[in-house]
């Protein structure tokens, strides 16, 4: 298995660029979500999927689109990038969502580092 | 104030040290898992517990739910321990995970 796959590893993007962040998992997981990393802060939830079809907000939402057509594929769109989106952005799938005072192992991606000027 | 509270937020040790990274969290929580990063950004997890103890290898991690605290251990350690530690904590409510700042080891010959 490959685990959880993103694609770029780097990008450099300007101001106002649009661009999609590619995350794909093997293991059929239902949960997906997409984090961010930045100095001095925890990883911040962007948005989240618990299955094909359904997606949600997290907590840092504006600025980014998701869709989940398909159970393995979970990409990122940035609308019009701003120079507050630069971060390492990562992938992480589980087996089912967390909730129900059940949590479950999370498996990352390698992650995406994005600048914006 | 962050909901979960790592410490130290650096710390070097020297190799053969025995380590604890702590994390403390204000809420009540379903389950806290210890995650690992590597210099090169991967981020792997060690842990998930909700009671007791878990050993895997050097690695032991702890928790005490009334004391709202965990800590990770590492036994006899060496350089390839070196990597930002993380902990996360599913609030008992909630259906994220919310994560502290990181713990960053560096381990010396």
């Amino acid at each position: 298995n490959a685990g959880v796959t993103q694609t770029p590893k780097f990008q450099v993007l300007k101001t106002g660029q649009s661009m999609t962040l590619q995350c794909a998992q093997d293991m059929n997981h239902e949960y997906m979500s997409w984090y961010r990393q930045d100095p001095g802060m925890g990883l911040r939830l962007i948005h989240y999927s618990v299955g094909a079809g359904i997606t949600d907000q997290g907590e840092v939402p504006n600025g980014y689109n998701v869709s989940r057509s398909t159970t393995e594929d979970f990409p990122l769109r940035l609308l019009s990038a701003a120079p507050s989106q630069t971060s390492v952005y990562f992938c992480a799938s589980s087996q089912h969502a967390p909730g129900g005072s059940i949590s479950y192992e999370q498996y990352f991606g390698p992650g995406t580092r994005l600048t914006v000027t | 104030k962050n909901e979960v509270e790592q410490s130290p937020q650096n710390l070097t040790a020297q190799e053969g040290e025995f380590i604890t990274i702590n994390c403390s969290y204000s809420v009540g929580i379903s389950a806290l898992h210890w995650l690992q990063q590597h210099p090169g950004g991967g981020i792997v997890s060690l842990f998930m517990l909700s009671s007791g103890k878990k050993k895997h290898g050097r690695l032991i991690a702890t928790i005490n739910i009334q004391e709202k605290h965990s800590s990770l251990h590492i036994t006899a350690s060496h350089p390839r321990d070196s990597a930002v530690y993380i902990c996360a904590v599913l609030p008992g409510t909630a259906s994220k995970l919310t994560f502290g700042t990181g713990t960053r080891l560096q381990v010396t010959l």
